[in-house]
């Protein structure tokens, strides 16, 4: 069946920087854009970053623009979050999401299990 | 840009209906047809419940229903269930390729 699966959450001092990685599986994923979508804990969704089906296009939410940089690597069915300079306010569990078209419609249609982030010194 | 606005809490007896509501602006709510639903249970990741305002994805049951009105998209869950009680999030676009949600609202299930 399709799954999402996150890993490379983990402590990190505020400043440093980090990688998620996502694995795909069940689907095909050059087909679809993705997103990245975040989770503060006992706070409700935000999200973060959008990278097109081909990885020619990407965006970001204002508060991570600058520091966090989403890719793909298709061949491989992966989707990555590398984050720089770090802040306690980006303290959340992290979420991959399959968008439900290959264009960014912004469905989120498939959720990985999400990957828990901590900055903290 | 400012989240969406959703009531914090709603609740209603099984079998009773609820309606969600969530608020946005001219410039995202008001002015694309891009609006999803997200149920959550606690520890789980989100589900997509409705996308386009009112669409369901095949294997949502239909008493969930989805409607929009000028700045304001609506979440209705009729026949209230058990396993209903979660949280619920809307997302809409809100231009230049970025989305918001909502704060999110807490169905309880009396």
């Amino acid at each position: 069946q399709m799954q999402l699966v996150e890993s490379g959450g983990g402590v990190v001092q505020p400043g440093r920087s980090l990688r998620l990685s996502c694995a795909a599986s069940g689907f095909t994923l050059r087909n679809y854009a993705m997103h990245w979508v975040r989770q503060a804990p006992g706070k409700g969704l935000e999200w973060v970053a959008v990278v097109s089906y081909d990885g020619g296009s990407k965006y970001y939410a204002a508060s991570v623009e600058g520091r966090f940089t989403i890719s793909r690597d298709n061949s491989k069915n992966t989707l990555s979050l590398q984050m720089s300079s770090l802040r306690a306010e980006d303290t959340a569990v992290y979420y991959c999401a399959k968008d439900k078209a290959v264009a960014s419609d912004g469905y989120f249609d498939l959720w990985g299990q999400g990957t828990l982030v901590t900055v903290s010194s | 840009q400012s989240a969406l606005t959703q009531p914090r809490s709603v609740s209603g007896s099984p079998g009773q209906s609820v309606t969600i509501s969530c608020t946005g602006t001219s410039s995202d709510v008001g002015k694309y047809k891009y609006v999803s639903w997200y149920q959550q249970h606690p520890g789980k990741a989100p589900k997509l419940l409705i996308y386009e305002v009112s669409e369901r994805p095949s294997g949502v049951p239909d008493h969930f229903s989805g409607s929009k009105s000028d700045n304001t998209a609506s979440l209705t869950i009729s026949g209230l269930q058990a396993d209903d009680e979660a949280d619920y999030y809307c997302c809409a676009y809100a231009g230049r390729y970025s989305w918001l949600f909502g704060g999110g609202t807490r169905l309880t299930v009396l």
